[in-house]
C-alpha cells in the first residue's frame, strides 16, 4: 500500500513570495490533516477536511495561509505571502477516519523563507 | 497551545538500556497516541491507548495512562541505536471529532 505523498520535499523562497504544497493522502482515507512543525517543536495542526468538507480549520493563519481538498483526495496548502516565521515542514497525513485513531504521516516538505 | 506536554526533553541512554518518557496532558480524551521521528521524517504511529485502558504493550513497547492524572508514559525496553528519534505523545480530546494534537516531543539518543 502507498503511503502519504508530499511534494516538494524541500522549498527556499524569499519572503513575500508564495509556496504551494501538495499531498496524496493514503488511498480511501477520508480524514486529511496539515500540520506545521517548527524545528524542535511538535507538530501544531493547521487545518483538519473530513473528504472535501474542513473540519478544523481554527489555527490556520487565514489571512496568509489557504487549503483545499478537491473532490475528497488529493490537498493542496498555499501562503501567500510568506514570511520569515513561516520556516517549517508542513506534515500531511491522513486518516481512514477521524477519530478512529492512528495517523499516517508522509515525508513532510521543508521551507525555508529568507 | 499544545494539549501534551513530555518529560523529559532530552533523554540520553546506553544500547540495552531502558527509556522512560511521560507525557502530562490538560483535558478529558478519547485516546493518547505516541510517535516517533526519525531526523528528516514524517512521523510514524507507536501505539494508541483508550481512555479506558490503563496499560498496554506492543513489542519493546509498554504505555500506561493514568486518567487520574492525565498522564501518560512510554518505556522502551532494551533499547538500541536504531531507537535514536524523538518521541511524541498526542491526545483525541472526547469532543474534537478526531483532532489530534502533539505535545513539543522527547529526543531519545541510543549510544552503542
Amino acid at each position: 500500500e502507498a503511503g502519504v505523498a508530499q511534494s516538494p520535499r524541500y522549498k527556499i523562497i524569499e519572503k513575500r513570495q508564495s509556496v504551494a504544497f501538495w499531498c496524496n493522502p493514503i488511498s480511501g482515507h477520508a480524514t486529511l490533516y496539515w500540520y506545521q512543525q517548527i524545528l524542535g517543536q511538535g507538530p501544531k495542526l493547521l487545518i483538519q477536511f473530513q473528504n472535501n468538507g474542513v473540519v478544523d480549520d481554527s489555527q490556520l493563519p487565514k489571512d496568509r495561509f489557504s487549503a483545499e481538498r478537491l473532490k475528497g483526495v488529493d490537498s493542496t496548502l498555499k501562503i501567500q505571502p510568506a514570511k520569515l516565521e513561516d520556516s517549517a515542514v508542513y506534515l500531511c497525513a491522513s486518516a481512514v477516519d477521524r477519530g478512529t485513531g492512528e495517523l499516517f504521516f508522509g515525508e513532510g516538505s521543508r521551507l525555508t523563507v529568507l | 497551545s499544545q494539549q501534551g506536554e513530555e518529560d523529559p526533553q532530552a533523554l540520553s541512554i546506553q544500547e540495552g538500556e531502558n527509556a522512560t518518557m511521560n507525557c502530562s496532558y490538560k483535558t478529558s480524551i478519547n485516546n493518547l497516541q505516541w510517535y516517533r521521528q526519525n531526523s528528516g521524517r514524517g512521523l510514524v504511529h507507536l501505539i494508541l491507548i483508550r481512555s479506558n485502558e490503563r496499560e498496554k504493550h506492543s513489542g519493546r513497547l509498554r504505555v500506561t495512562l493514568d486518567t487520574s492524572k492525565k498522564s501518560s508514559s512510554l518505556l522502551i525496553t532494551a533499547s538500541r541505536a536504531a531507537d535514536t528519534a524523538s518521541y511524541f505523545c498526542a491526545t483525541a480530546k472526547t469532543d474534537s471529532w478526531g483532532k489530534l494534537q502533539f505535545g513539543a516531543g522527547t529526543q531519545v539518543v541510543v549510544t552503542p
